[in-house]
């Protein structure tokens, strides 16, 4: 696609449910990365996937969360048993690492803002 | 450790010109990167130095000095749509980015 897109844009959960998060990287592009964002607070690195490598987990704040990136693709960024917490924007943003110097910056889907009640 | 630094918040006049200062400690260096975003959106590429000197892109230059590992980000001709906070990252050596926790930017008439 002409951009990244992520889906939902908003989700209103309850305290204790499961929830989904999908990211739709630019077509070709390798890397893909999640990140989370409070209000008025920098980048929190989660998660980050290249090609067939074994994805990079060092950012997930807790076994609540994982992720998954099917056939080089979509990404699915799951929460279990959500918690107030975890009340944020999640940021999903792709890269082609190893073509020309110039494109290796990250383009962001616009995000899912992520309310616990 | 993998560390960027840059000012919290800053302000300045419309019309004015103002510089965003960014320090920054990686893991091997592939470039530093200067991204925009406006409240509720998400993060928007402004520029790219990989090379010592100043980009200059319409109102907005980028400077880097690898040696000092340093880099700023100059606003000229301020407009009130300037108002944002702007992201400071910088390339480590396995191609991701690091990145600065921003500095909002306040433009006062």
């Amino acid at each position: 696609g002409a951009g990244v897109s992520q889906s939902p844009s908003n989700k209103v959960t309850e305290k204790g449910k499961d929830v989904e998060l999908r990211c739709d990287p630019i077509s070709g592009h390798t890397a893909l990365y999640w990140y989370r964002q409070s209000l008025g607070q920098g980048l929190e690195f989660l998660i980050y996937f290249q090609g067939n490598s074994a994805p990079d987990k060092s950012g997930l704040p807790s076994d609540r969360f994982s992720a998954e990136r099917t056939g080089g693709s979509v990404s699915t960024l799951t929460i279990q048993r959500t918690q107030q917490e975890d009340s944020a924007v999640y940021l999903c943003a792709s890269s082609l690492v190893g073509g020309d110097i110039d494109n290796y910056g990250y383009t962001f889907g616009s995000g899912t803002r992520l309310t616990v009640v | 450790g993998q560390n960027i630094d840059q000012p919290t918040e800053m302000t300045a006049t419309e019309g004015a010109i103002v510089q965003i200062n960014c320090t920054y400690q990686t893991s091997g260096f592939n470039g530093l990167f200067w991204y925009q975003q406006h409240a509720g959106e998400a993060p928007t590429f402004l520029s790219y130095n990989v090379l010592d000197g100043l980009e200059e892109k319409g109102r907005f230059s980028s400077f880097l000095s690898r040696s000092k590992g340093y880099s700023y980000l100059l606003l000229k001709e301020l407009q009130m749509k300037d108002s944002a906070s702007y992201l400071c990252a910088a390339m480590d050596s396995n191609y991701q980015l690091i990145w600065g926790a921003g500095t909002k930017l306040i433009i006062k008439p």
